[in-house]
């Protein structure tokens, strides 16, 4: 079974410093990979979502980038971060194989001071 | 264009009763999927049960029973005997044909009475 390492559980930083949220996939290879934000008391929103290594789709404009170095790997980053940019962000996986439900990690909550 | 709808921001049950929660849907595919997800206070995103548009059984997973009603365009959740341990944020989801993506509804806050 697929297991999601998403870190770190916690994260403050100041506005216009760097981010960077790693997610690691076990127990799978070829995976489709997402990048969700939640605000609180909110739906999830996708932010990105790759289908292979290096490549990335964007569902929605804004500070963050993705990137997909290893089949396994999806990193979440942004040069300077804005206060908007607060929220919980949640690493998903899925087979390539028709309607199997995605897979979360344990997210990461990030405040911006 | 894909959409979830989920009409109730909060709702209460008594422990060991049953509660329905409910999800309806917009999608011009044929085949697609359903997906309900439970979010406790914690944060991780917990898969509970998935009903596929031309499964012609609604799914069950233990306590947990899809309703699905495909004209309707509805694919509600139930809950049976309802435990303490079930209080969190659950999350209706979509997959529709050739999308890698899920749509995910506004969640209901489910809160169980003792």
């Amino acid at each position: 079974s697929q297991t999601i390492h998403q870190w770190p559980a916690t994260l403050v930083q100041p506005v216009g410093s760097p981010l960077s949220l790693e997610c690691t996939v076990e127990g799978t290879s070829n995976p489709n990979l997402y990048w969700y934000r939640q605000a609180a008391g909110r739906g999830l929103q996708l932010l990105f979502y790759s289908v292979g290594i290096g490549q990335i789709s964007s569902e929605v404009p804004q500070n963050l980038s993705a990137s997909r170095p290893q089949d396994r790997q999806f990193i979440l980053s942004s040069k300077k971060l804005l206060l908007s940019d607060s929220g919980f962000y949640l690493c998903a996986c899925k087979g390539d194989f028709g309607n199997q439900p995605q897979h979360f990690g344990d997210g990461t909550r990030l405040s911006i001071l | 264009a894909q959409k979830i709808t989920q009409t109730q921001p909060g709702m209460f049950v008594q422990e060991k009763e049953a509660v329905t929660l409910d999800c309806t849907y917009d999608t011009s595919d044929q085949s697609y999927g359903l997906f309900w997800y439970k979010q406790p206070s914690s944060g991780e995103m917990i898969f509970l049960i998935y009903q596929g548009s031309y499964d012609e059984q609604n799914a069950t997973e233990g306590r947990y029973s899809l309703n699905f009603q495909k004209a309707r365009k509805s694919a509600n959740l139930v809950i049976s005997a309802s435990q303490l341990g079930d209080s969190a944020m659950y999350f209706c989801a979509l997959l529709s044909g050739s999308a890698r993506q899920l749509t995910f509804g506004s969640g209901t806050q489910l809160t169980v009475l003792p």
